[in-house]
């Protein structure tokens, strides 16, 4: 079975310039999660998906952050305009549960963000 | 709120040494409890996790950890650690609503 698959992998950019990281979770799982971990970090959520309804994205900066699960299936986080603040790596998970029911995560390898 | 506590940033032991990190959460009611492993340039791998039953669990690579109510811990242990576990450890708690919480992290370091 295929696990939680993200790209790209790496990107440098520079700053005011857009970005977007893609991913597939693992087939079945309804629950996703985009979280941002800084350098000697650990994962800090930025928004979490059931099915195609964020239902907590209290810690998405929305003035330039935005991500889409259509068809509550794949899902992309967008950056624009990207700040250097904002180099970090981007780890997608899922998890087979929902609702008031907690399972474990997934992850994804990440998507390591550089802002020059 | 709940919140993760892993106080120790880097550990260095010796290959075939034991091995202790240490996990402290804070959440009112029983939690749910993980230890994630990541390896450079990769995501992070389940270990363990404890739900509820048995306070000792036993995890893959030959991690164990004990959830510990009265200190709210939940220390992971190895009993001999081989180079390849050098990498770094994340204690992480949920609620019943599948939100996460993640500690800090703590780097581990094998000496041979």
């Amino acid at each position: 079975e295929a696990g939680v698959v993200q790209s790209p992998r790496y990107k440098i950019i520079e700053k005011k310039q857009p970005v977007a990281f893609w991913c597939n979770p693992i087939s079945g799982h309804n629950t996703l999660y985009w979280y941002r971990q800084n350098l000697g970090q650990g994962p800090e959520l930025l928004i979490r998906y059931e099915n195609e309804e964020a239902v907590d994205d209290s810690q998405l900066p929305k003035d330039r952050f935005s991500a889409e699960r259509l068809k509550g299936v794949d899902s992309t986080l967008k950056i624009q305009p990207a700040e250097l603040g904002d180099s970090a790596v981007y780890l997608c998970a899922s998890s087979p549960t929902g609702g008031r029911v907690t399972g474990e995560l997934f992850f994804g390898e990440g998507s390591r963000l550089t802002v020059l | 709120a709940q919140s993760v506590t892993q106080p120790d940033i880097h550990i260095t032991v010796s290959e075939g040494a034991s091995l202790e990190l240490r996990c402290n959460y804070s959440y009112g009611a029983t939690p749910y409890l993980f230890w994630y492993v990541q390896s450079p340039g990769q995501g992070l791998q389940l270990l363990l996790k404890y739900f509820s039953g048995d306070t000792l669990v036993q995890g893959i690579k030959g991690f164990e950890a004990e959830f510990k109510r009265s200190q709210s811990s939940f220390n992971l242990r190895k009993p001999s650690v081989h180079w390849s576990d050098a990498a770094e450890y994340f204690c992480a708690v949920a609620n019943t609503g599948n939100q996460f919480y993640f500690g800090t992290g703590t780097s581990l370091t094998v000496i041979p």
